[in-house]
């Protein structure tokens, strides 16, 4: 069985601080890793995505994940926090023909 | 920048009418997903169609929901006898390829609120 657990369901920053949002998975075969963002109001948007290859990921507006198999990890991280990174984020593995997501992590940024 | 729209945005229903909500995916993509994410919980995944069939769904996809393809540009998910549960925020997305196994991510709509009452 697949799941993904997102540790800490808000966390808040200060403006220009590491972002470090949490995500741990299970998985019985080897996963295909996704962020998403969510913006009040909005649709889901993918920040990155792994599926094979290398295990640091880059996405869009700054923000990277590493893939840690032996942690069954993917951390999301961005070096310096902006006022417009504040929203919900999404965590989800994908496996054969299921797909999973966490329970979300709103982000605040603090000036 | 092409994106998926869904009309209404928000849904107000009595339980136990049918609704049907509905949502224009991006023109040249060819696989359609519908999630649900109840107030204050994940999103879920319900159900995912390819030509002109489910190819997978969840299990809250029961007998109550389906989904259509009426003409070449709308995807409608329908739910016959709406319950107080049935409340949630309601997301389409769609996808040049396969979501999981390609390098095309999915396109989220900004999604319907349904609100049963």
């Amino acid at each position: 069985a697949q799941s993904v657990t997102q540790l800490g369901s808000h966390v808040s920053v200060s403006e220009g601080a590491l972002v470090l949002l949490r995500c741990n998975y299970s998985s019985s075969v080897p996963p295909y890793l996704f962020w998403y963002v969510q913006y009040p109001n909005q649709g889901l948007q993918l920040l990155l995505k792994y599926t094979t290859g290398a295990t640091l990921v880059k996405g869009i507006n700054g923000f990277e994940a590493e893939f840690k198999k032996s942690e069954t990890s993917f951390h999301l991280t961005k070096p310096s926090a902006h006022m417009s990174d504040a929203a919900e984020y999404f965590c989800a593995v994908g496996t054969g023909n299921q797909f999973y997501f966490g329970t979300g992590t709103s982000l605040t940024v603090i000036p | 920048e092409p994106e998926v729209t869904q009309t209404p945005s928000h849904q107000v229903t009595q339980m136990g009418q049918e609704v049907i909500l509905r949502c224009v995916p991006i023109s040249n993509h060819l696989y359609f997903y519908w999630y649900r994410q109840i107030l204050g919980q994940k999103v879920e995944f319900l159900v995912s169609f390819y030509n002109n069939e489910i190819s997978e769904k969840s299990e809250i996809f029961d007998d109550q929901f389906s989904v259509e393809r009426p003409d070449g540009s709308n995807f409608t998910l329908k739910i016959r006898s709406t319950k107080l549960e049935d409340s949630a925020m309601y997301f389409c997305a769609s996808s040049s390829q396969d979501r999981i196994l390609s390098n095309q991510p999915q396109h989220f709509g900004d999604g319907t609120r349904l609100s049963i009452l």
